[in-house]
């Protein structure tokens, strides 16, 4: 069965710290892994990794693919209370299936 | 607001009972998938449907169904409800052509189920 595995749970850290959050898979077929934000309701889109396209950055926001380890990294430096949320990592695979990861929530305090 | 609508925002009902949950995607879009989330297993897929196919079926239970129409609108259709049932669900869109990578999903605000 496909997996993804998300880590740490849950992380608390202080405004102006830099963090690391995890996403390992094995699901066949890999095509793409995507990460996205979820504050309130609905997730919103971060970034896609593909074979072709293994780091990406934006802002405070960096993720990289590792192909060979399997895993994926997103890196927020200097966070703020705003970045406050769950960030979920999902892969997709031949045949339209996209599988989420359980998630990491943040939490920046002030 | 990401473009795609999901109604009713909330619903309360009773163990037994069907509802049917609606998603209009993004103008364009001609996928939509639907997904589950609740506290203990984060977003579990349903189902994607491709310009009115079924492409793909996740953990979906046969209590479960649901149909993408002409205008290329969605249902999810719950029946039998059970008090686990309990959830939001999501719907998404993507442009995608239906066999190639998934990009971006644009997700709707979610239906929030409460079964009593």
């Amino acid at each position: 069965e496909d997996k993804v595995v998300q880590s740490p749970l849950s992380l608390v850290v202080h405004e102006g710290d830099t963090v690391t959050l995890n996403c390992s898979y094995e699901v066949t077929n890999f095509r793409s892994l995507l990460w996205y934000k979820q504050e309130k309701k609905a997730p919103t889109f971060l970034f896609m990794l593909t074979s072709s396209g293994i780091e990406k950055k934006s802002g405070r926001l960096s993720s990289i693919l590792d192909k060979k380890e399997l895993s994926s990294i997103l890196n927020i430096t200097a966070t703020q209370t705003g970045d406050s949320a769950i960030y979920l990592c999902a892969v997709t695979e031949y045949g339209n299936k996209l599988v989420f990861g359980a998630g990491t929530i943040l939490r920046v305090k002030s | 607001d990401s473009g795609v609508t999901q109604t009713p925002k909330h619903l309360i009902t009773a163990t037994g009972q069907r509802v049917t949950l609606r998603c209009s995607p993004r103008s364009g879009d001609l996928s939509v998938y639907w997904y589950q989330q609740s506290l203990d297993q984060g977003l579990q897929f349903l189902i994607h449907y491709y310009n009115g196919e079924e492409r793909a079926k996740g953990n979906i239970l046969e209590r479960f169904s649901a149909q993408q129409f002409p205008d290329l609108h969605s249902e999810l259709n719950l029946s039998s409800l059970e008090l686990g049932d309990s959830a939001l669900y999501f719907c998404a869109s993507s442009p995608n052509t239906g066999g190639l990578v998934i990009g971006e999903l644009f997700f709707g605000e979610g239906s929030r189920l409460t079964v009593l």
